[in-house]
């Protein structure tokens, strides 16, 4: 079964402190894996497509890579606007048109 | 531009009440996806259509019904509400799905639906 999860739940960062969030996942043929951002009472939107192991994509502040079992998403010197759900997302070969979501990760930037 | 409008955005049943929740894109999309969000867990898919007249079912289809008579609306139907619907529902479209290219998922803003 296809499955994604990330780590960590929620994350709280001061203005400038950099980190990483992660997304590890378990598919048959993965097509490709999406990144998201998601603020409150608000569908997501799009950030990143990643398709192969070693790929990488980069959108400001935010990086994203990818290897065979997980891809992270860095975050460089955050704001607090920065503030938001980051979603995983990833397609898998199986069948139809199945994205597989992950349950976010919940990021505070403090000023 | 809109992008995908999704109405009404908050909703009260009550069980056994029916509803349909309304899904219109305006980007020429093919394909229209229907996920419902709870807390804590990932969107899940509950039907897609790769065009109009062609709809399939995703994860979670029971007590869901879907029609796509043209390219821009996509609605989703509950026939009987029961409580375990409660949920954020989310529409989505892209140009393209799986094998060509993956492209991304254009999502509206959601409908906050409640059982009681």
């Amino acid at each position: 079964e296809d499955q994604v999860t990330q780590s960590p739940e929620a994350l709280r960062l001061q203005e400038g402190e950099s980190s990483s969030l992660n997304c590890s996942y378990t598919v048959s043929g993965l097509r490709g894996l999406f990144w998201y951002r998601q603020d409150p009472g608000k569908g997501p939107e799009f950030l990143f497509t990643l398709y192969s192991a070693g790929e990488e994509k980069e959108k400001e502040r935010l990086k994203a890579t990818l290897t065979k079992k997980e891809s992270f998403l860095h975050i460089t010197a955050p704001k607090p606007e920065d503030s938001a759900t980051y979603l995983c997302a990833v397609q898998a070969g199986n069948y139809g048109q199945n994205f597989v979501f992950g349950p976010g990760t919940r990021l505070s930037v403090l000023p | 531009n809109a992008g995908v409008t999704q109405t009404p955005k908050f909703r009260i049943l009550k069980i056994g009440q029916s509803m349909t929740l309304q899904c219109t894109q305006d980007m020429n999309h093919n394909y229209m996806y229907w996920y419902r969000q709870d807390p804590g867990m990932g969107l899940k898919l509950i039907y897609y259509s790769v065009g109009a007249g062609i709809t399939d079912k995703g994860e979670v289809p029971n007590g869901y019904n879907v029609s796509r008579s043209t390219t821009e609306d996509f609605p989703l139907r509950l026939e009987l509400a029961a409580p375990s619907q409660t949920s954020v529902y989310f529409c989505a479209s892209s140009y393209r799905g799986a094998g060509a290219g993956n492209q991304p998922q254009h999502f509206g803003d959601g409908t906050r639906l409640s059982i009681l």
